[in-house]
């Protein structure tokens, strides 16, 4: 596509349920990015992908978050059991290789999830 | 880890006039972008700059790094109601890949 899509655009949920949220990078683009941004905040960067691997998860908050990527393209973000904190605006990015220094992440517009 | 502080947090100005928002790091920057993001949208692009006392422009926006490289502002010209929404500065940590971002400056633009 010519952008990066995700979906859905809203999400409601109730306090230990479980949600995915889904990101369709730019088509070609091998990196794919999370990030969550929270009220008032810049944001927190989550987990990247470089192909169908994750290259650096550190930024997930406990092990109630997952991403995958199975394909290399399509990449699903999963919350187990959650929880009223984390509701936030998630975001996606792409990249066309993540090898290079300074190469320029083109975003999603964000899935807005509340948790009640 | 790498801090990116931006000034000010917000910001009212009137149609046509100009701006300045300035965005500081705790650390020498290896890549800063700056991005403008709009409620119910995401990040778009806006520039990027590398290496120190670089300047670009793009229509009425100029983005500047200083020569240590600790520093950026972003200057807009004649302000236009277009240009109202949160601009929000990023830094490549240490070369690639996942960006730290500063928590945002709200400009609004009143005609």
């Amino acid at each position: 596509g010519a952008g990066v899509s995700q979906t859905p655009s809203n999400k409601v949920t109730e306090k230990g349920k479980y949600v995915e949220l889904r990101c369709d990078p730019i088509s070609g683009h091998t990196a794919l990015y999370w990030y969550r941004q929270s009220l008032g905040q810049g944001p927190e960067f989550l987990i990247y992908f470089q192909g169908t691997g994750a290259a650096d998860d550190s930024g997930l908050p406990n092990d109630r978050f997952f991403a995958v990527r199975p394909e290399g393209s399509v990449s699903t973000l999963k919350i187990q059991r959650t929880e009223r904190g984390d509701s936030a605006v998630y975001l996606c990015a792409s990249s066309l290789m993540g090898r290079e220094r300074w190469e320029t992440q083109y975003f999603g517009p964000g899935t807005r999830l509340l948790v009640l | 880890s790498q801090e990116l502080e931006q000034s000010p947090q917000s910001l009212i100005v009137q149609e046509g006039k100009n701006l300045t928002i300035n965005c500081t790091s705790s650390k020498t920057l290896y890549g800063l972008y700056w991005y403008k993001q709009k409620y119910g949208e995401g990040l778009i692009f806006l520039m990027m700059l590398q290496k120190g006392g670089e300047e670009k422009s793009h229509e009425k926006i100029t983005a500047k790094l200083d020569e240590k490289k600790q520093q950026s502002s972003l200057h807009i010209t004649a302000s236009q109601p277009s240009h109202a929404g949160i601009y929000l500065c990023g830094a490549d940590k240490s070369g690639n890949t996942p960006l730290v971002f500063g928590k945002g400056t709200r400009l609004s633009v009143i005609a």
